[in-house]
């Protein structure tokens, strides 16, 4: 199965400060990259696919990038609604889908 | 506009069965791939199993070693809904399960249309 890992799994930052989150996955895997982000009590929501694509209706100030196993997803400045846990995730082409462990992300 | 609203859940004991249903609006379940994700408390999130589209040949279903063998995943096509039937469940099965649409983009694979998620606890 794909391994993925996710650092860091919680940060604190203030408003307007920008926040990167890597993604880290296991060779056998897709090479696709997906990020969701996950408010409590709502169903998560999609925010990048295909590594770098922005969801339609989904702020600029949201990005992802990265190729191989190794990917990164930014906020370039964090608003209050921010406030989430972030999964990256992926599938093998055995179609095995796999979220990472998340990111918890607060306001300081 | 496409629409997940799932139904089902609830309390029941160690080793029982227990269906879940999600209902789709504003697109044909036939025409896309079907997941089902969860999230035990205080957990990330997990993939659980996903029905295909119908295809040529049937539609072909995978799941996640955790439940392969005690849950089955299946499409009413009359009715527009997917199903989740849960048998020989265990406490590890709690959880918060949610539906959710695949949405195809060349060779990637997201979730792009969520339900609104329905809590299963199983306790004696």
């Amino acid at each position: 199965d794909i391994q993925m890992t996710q650092s860091p799994s919680s940060l604190s930052a203030s408003v307007g400060e920008r926040v990167t989150i890597t993604c880290q996955a296991s060779p056998d895997s897709s090479h696709y990259l997906n990020w969701y982000q996950h408010k409590p009590g709502k169903a998560p929501k999609l925010l990048i696919y295909d590594v770098s694509n922005l969801e339609s209706g989904v702020p600029s100030r949201f990005s992802g990038s990265g190729s191989g196993t190794d990917f990164t997803f930014t906020i370039s400045s964090l608003q209050p609604e921010d406030v989430a846990t972030y999964y990256c995730q992926q599938h093998d082409y055995l179609l095995r889908f796999t979220f990472g462990p998340g990111t918890k992300v607060d306001l300081k | 506009q496409a629409h997940l609203v799932q139904s089902g859940g609830g309390v029941v004991q160690p080793g029982r069965s227990l269906r879940l249903s999600c209902a789709a609006s504003g697109f044909s379940l036939r025409t896309a791939a079907m997941h089902w994700v969860r999230q035990a408390p205080g957990k990330g999130l997990e993939w659980v199993a996903v029905m295909s589209a119908l295809l040529h040949d049937g539609s072909y279903k995978y799941y996640a070693d955790s439940v392969k063998g005690r849950f089955t995943v299946s499409r009413d096509d009359s009715k527009n809904t997917l199903d989740l039937q849960m048998n020989s469940l265990r406490a590890e099965d709690t959880a918060l399960y949610y539906c959710a649409r695949d949405r195809k983009v060349g060779d990637n694979d997201a979730f792009d249309i969520w339900g609104q998620g329905t809590m299963v606890t199983v306790s004696s």
